[in-house]
């Protein structure tokens, strides 16, 4: 089974605007940590934001906000105001476990336009 | 700081040939992984390290593909006869143990391998 579930492949979003990734997760661990990483077209992998399952709180990093629906097991990235600079693949992982085990599982990923 | 250092970038081989990949994770960190990228199968995790020890290989596709990390700062992904379904991104990225809990994972750029 998908640990993982991205089920956009692919979106556009008017610049400016804002746009929501849905991930969805499944674990029967109560301790794990959900990520959520950026892949640009030159291919680089970069880390956005973490939510770990015990925070209360939902993460925010700048624009880049984690709305976490632990009942529901999804962890839907949300960027606002959306650049150009933010078309790339996105994509939604999860650590299951305790803080040492350090195997992610990633999803299919999302890919993002950003229109002008 | 400076991030996880891949080399080479790109690499186009003959089928058969040995592939050598690089990478030296980030001063500090006690973690590193080897990741492939494909279009089939995404992303996936094929050895990690914890302080120069190999921890998990059940990822290694098979017997053509061997890692090792001698020291802190290196590691190296051997691939020996490579074969054209070798083809993939191949990311390493290393990782240390947060206060927080979320020992987030950093990428490298990756390595672009092709065999023809």
């Amino acid at each position: 089974a998908q640990k993982i579930t991205q089920t956009q492949p692919g979106m556009f979003v008017q610049e400016k605007e804002a746009v929501t990734l849905d991930c969805t997760y499944d674990t029967s661990d109560q301790s794990y940590g959900l990520f959520w990483y950026k892949q640009p077209s030159s291919g680089e992998m970069i880390f956005l934001i973490y939510q770990g399952s015990y925070d209360e709180q939902n993460a925010t990093e700048g624009r880049y906000s984690l709305n976490f629906q632990k009942a529901r097991k999804s962890a839907n990235l949300v960027i606002s105001a959306s650049q150009l600079g933010d078309s790339a693949m996105y994509f939604c992982a999860m650590r299951e476990g305790p803080s040492n085990d350090y195997k992610l599982s990633f999803g299919a990923g999302t890919t993002v336009t950003v229109r002008a | 700081d400076a991030g996880v250092i891949q080399s080479p970038r790109h690499e186009v081989t003959e089928m058969g040939q040995e592939v050598t990949l690089r990478c030296k994770p980030i001063s500090g960190h006690d973690y590193l992984f080897w990741y492939r990228q494909t279009m089939m199968r995404g992303l996936e995790l094929l050895i990690y390290f914890n302080n120069n020890v190999p921890i998990d290989d059940s990822g290694m596709p098979e017997d053509r593909f061997s890692a090792k990390m001698p020291n802190a700062s290196f590691s190296t992904l051997k691939i020996q006869p490579s074969e054209p379904r070798d083809s993939a991104v191949y990311f390493c990225a290393s990782s240390a143990r947060e206060r927080r809990g979320g020992n987030t994972i950093y990428f490298g750029e990756g390595s672009w391998l092709t065999v023809v």
